[in-house]
């Protein structure tokens, strides 16, 4: 596609309930990057891919997130038993390179989740 | 802790009148410096970058921005603002190994007509 797409854009989910978060990054792009952005704030990094291989996940806050890449296409990031701290704005990048200098990322519209 | 700084969250500015947003980082060695931009309603946009060379450079809708080595700093400037540039802008570094980036706070510009 023309851009990173991210779906759904918004989401409601009332406290436990699990959710689950897609990226449709530039195709191409060999890594992709979800980053969680709290109101007020800059985006924060959660976690990397370099194709299907997830080589940096030290940005997950707890282990109810949990994020897959199985085809290196297509990114789920799925949050268990959600909790209202997780309220954000879930950002999805892209980038054409694996690694090093001049990778630029390309951002999606991000999925606004609130949580009741 | 190493991070990345922007010493102003809210700017409110009119018309022609000049921009000037700080940011500075904390990390030494060799980095990559983004100005990115978010307009209302809109995803992240890429603004300018620095990678290597003329510290400074040049973006988009008429923004550059100046790499200080010695002071750690990015900042990002435009001569003559307009309404159309009120948005949030992110100053952010990335380590060419680990690939992330790091975003300072935001600054929120708002441009009175």
């Amino acid at each position: 596609g023309a851009g990173v797409s991210q779906s759904p854009r918004y989401k409601v989910a009332k406290r436990g309930q699990d959710v689950a978060l897609r990226c449709d990054p530039i195709s191409g792009h060999v890594s992709l990057f979800w980053y969680q952005q709290a109101l007020g704030q800059g985006p924060e990094f959660l976690t990397y891919f370099q194709n299907e291989a997830q080589l940096d996940k030290s940005g997950l806050p707890s282990d109810r997130f949990f994020a897959e890449r199985p085809e290196g296409s297509v990114s789920t990031l799925k949050i268990q038993r959600t909790q209202q701290e997780d309220s954000a704005v879930y950002l999805c990048a892209s980038s054409l390179f694996r690694t090093g200098l001049y990778n630029e990322q390309f951002f999606g519209p991000g999925t606004r989740l609130t949580v009741l | 802790a190493q991070s990345v700084s922007q010493h102003n969250h809210h700017v409110i500015l009119s018309e022609a009148a000049s921009l000037e947003l700080g940011c500075n980082y904390s990390y030494g060695g060799t980095v990559n410096l983004f100005w990115y931009v978010q307009y209302p309603g809109q995803h992240l946009q890429l603004l300018l970058k620095y990678f290597s060379g003329d510290p400074l450079v040049k973006g988009i809708k008429g923004f550059e921005a100046e790499f200080i080595k010695s002071k750690f700093s990015f900042n990002l400037r435009k001569p003559s603002v307009q309404w159309s540039d009120t948005a949030e802008y992110f100053c952010a570094v990335n380590r060419g190994a680990t690939n992330k980036l790091i975003f300072g706070t935001g600054t929120l510009l708002a441009v009175q007509p």
